[in-house]
């Protein structure tokens, strides 16, 4: 089954600072997608992206399906952007599978 | 909007005990989902259904059971509770379709404890 990897494991920042989190996947995909799971435990869709860029204030995300890579960029990081991320990825099927994540803490 | 619901929000077992985590969605979704997140992993797929009267195994089935006789309702059973099920259960549905539909949303979870 597709392989995924998400880099770096663990990232620690300062208020402010900008960050990219990295998700390589061993397969084609068509479905991707980011969530951030809060320290309470709550996950949140922040983007399904199978491909090409998006954004949303600011979080964007890039996905290059033909390198398999995908990239999701934080800037100007607030304490509210700790927790994990995940990305998630699938091919003609609805089983979504999930990297080990990257865990994020932003300090003021 | 309440979304996904789960219920109990936490709850700890005896080994060789039985429960059900419930979730409903008021979303209409046709999808739904259960996922496990053991510490310091990400989720894995248990179940998971199409529809109403549909449902199929994912990646960690063994020990777990699921029914869905209603759009709204994806319960969960667990039959004979063993401590490798020690873990925090993820909900989620989604609407179905292409594109953006693809996306999905997740319960709170319910954190559960075998011992």
């Amino acid at each position: 089954g597709i392989q995924v990897e998400q880099s770096p494991p663990d990232l620690i920042l300062q208020e402010g600072a900008n960050s990219t989190l990295r998700c390589n996947f061993s397969d084609s995909v068509n479905n991707l997608q980011w969530f951030h799971q809060n320290p309470w435990g709550q996950l949140i869709n922040l983007f399904y992206i199978p491909s090409g860029t998006k954004q949303n204030g600011r979080l964007s995300a890039t996905t290059v399906a033909t390198e398999r890579y995908s990239l999701l960029y934080i800037s100007s990081s607030q304490t509210t952007d700790s927790g994990v991320y995940f990305c998630a990825v699938s091919y003609n099927t609805d089983k979504l599978i999930f990297g080990t994540g990257t865990r994020l803490q932003v300090f003021p | 909007n309440a979304g996904v619901t789960q219920t109990p929000k936490f709850r700890i077992l005896k080994i060789g005990q039985s429960m059900t985590l419930q979730c409903t969605q008021d979303m209409n979704h046709n999808y739904m989902y259960w996922y496990r997140q053991d510490p310091g992993m990400g989720l894995k797929l248990i179940y998971y259904s199409v529809g109403a009267g549909i449902t199929d195994k994912g990646e960690v089935p063994n020990g777990y059971n699921v029914s869905r006789s209603t759009t709204e309702d994806f319960p969960l059973r667990l039959e004979l509770a063993a401590p490798s099920q020690t873990s925090v259960y993820f909900c989620a549905s989604r609407s179905g379709g292409q594109g953006a539909k693809n996306i999905q949303y997740f319960g709170a979870g319910t954190r559960l404890s075998v011992l």
